[in-house]
């Protein structure tokens, strides 16, 4: 139980399009859903706080018209990368909570701007 | 805010020796601790994890203590075999969704 995928593994992009993510809670329903950006060999960097029906929060010094996050429904949360550029390149993880305020994590994104 | 330090940041061990390691977080009010088993090129997994009311929690050879006087928890891992070979995170939270995580430690296991 507890599983969280994410969409795509991996991608490539051009300077300057978007990019879109999407984690889903496969096997149970997550009011709260969490992305996070990770750099090589470094923790987890919390971006922003998903909550299904209304507006993420988003953490400080994170851009919200840059990374922008959609929790339509209670299993499907997505993050886009608009006008992605070479800094953005990195690991993007998506966790899903559970009872008991547990986060159970996707597989990641790993994205390359071009 | 909550703030979780880990400690050591490399470990390495042989195969068949205990590795211990260790977090301290500042925020008395946090009473949940997971830590999470980190391959590479992959999520973070929970492996484990203990609530402010359990002083020690075992689940086979991995076990985690906390002390919430001192504000400090550690994973303990016995027997160690080379597929333990991860970076692991301990993570505090308790006030919200505020869940903090420490910077990892690279476990690595000798054969």
């Amino acid at each position: 139980g507890a599983v969280v995928s994410q969409h795509p593994s991996r991608v490539i992009c051009k300077s300057g399009t978007s990019v879109k993510i999407e984690c889903r809670s496969l096997d149970f329903q997550a009011t709260t859903m969490f992305w996070y950006r990770q750099f090589p060999k470094k923790s987890l960097m919390l971006m922003a706080t998903s909550n299904e029906g209304s507006k993420a929060t988003y953490e400080q010094g994170v851009e919200k018209d840059k990374f922008l996050i959609n929790h339509a429904s209670l299993t499907l949360s997505t993050l886009t990368v608009t006008s992605a550029h070479p800094e953005d390149s990195s690991f993007y993880i998506c966790s899903a909570e559970g009872l008991g305020e547990t986060q159970y994590f996707g597989p990641g994104t790993r994205l390359l701007v071009l | 805010g909550e703030n979780v330090e880990q400690h050591p940041s490399t470990l390495s061990v042989q195969e068949g020796d205990s590795a211990v390691i260790k977090c301290t977080y500042s925020d008395s009010a946090s009473n949940y601790f997971p830590w999470y088993k980190q391959e590479l090129g992959k999520g973070p997994q929970l492996i484990i994890d203990i609530r402010s009311n359990v002083g020690e929690k075992k689940d086979q050879r991995i076990a985690v203590t906390l002390n919430k006087t001192a504000k400090h928890f550690s994973l303990h891992i016995t027997e160690t075999q080379p597929e333990d070979s991860a970076v692991y995170f301990c993570a505090a939270s308790g006030r919200g969704n505020d869940m903090r995580f420490g910077a990892g430690t690279r476990l690595t296991v000798k054969p």
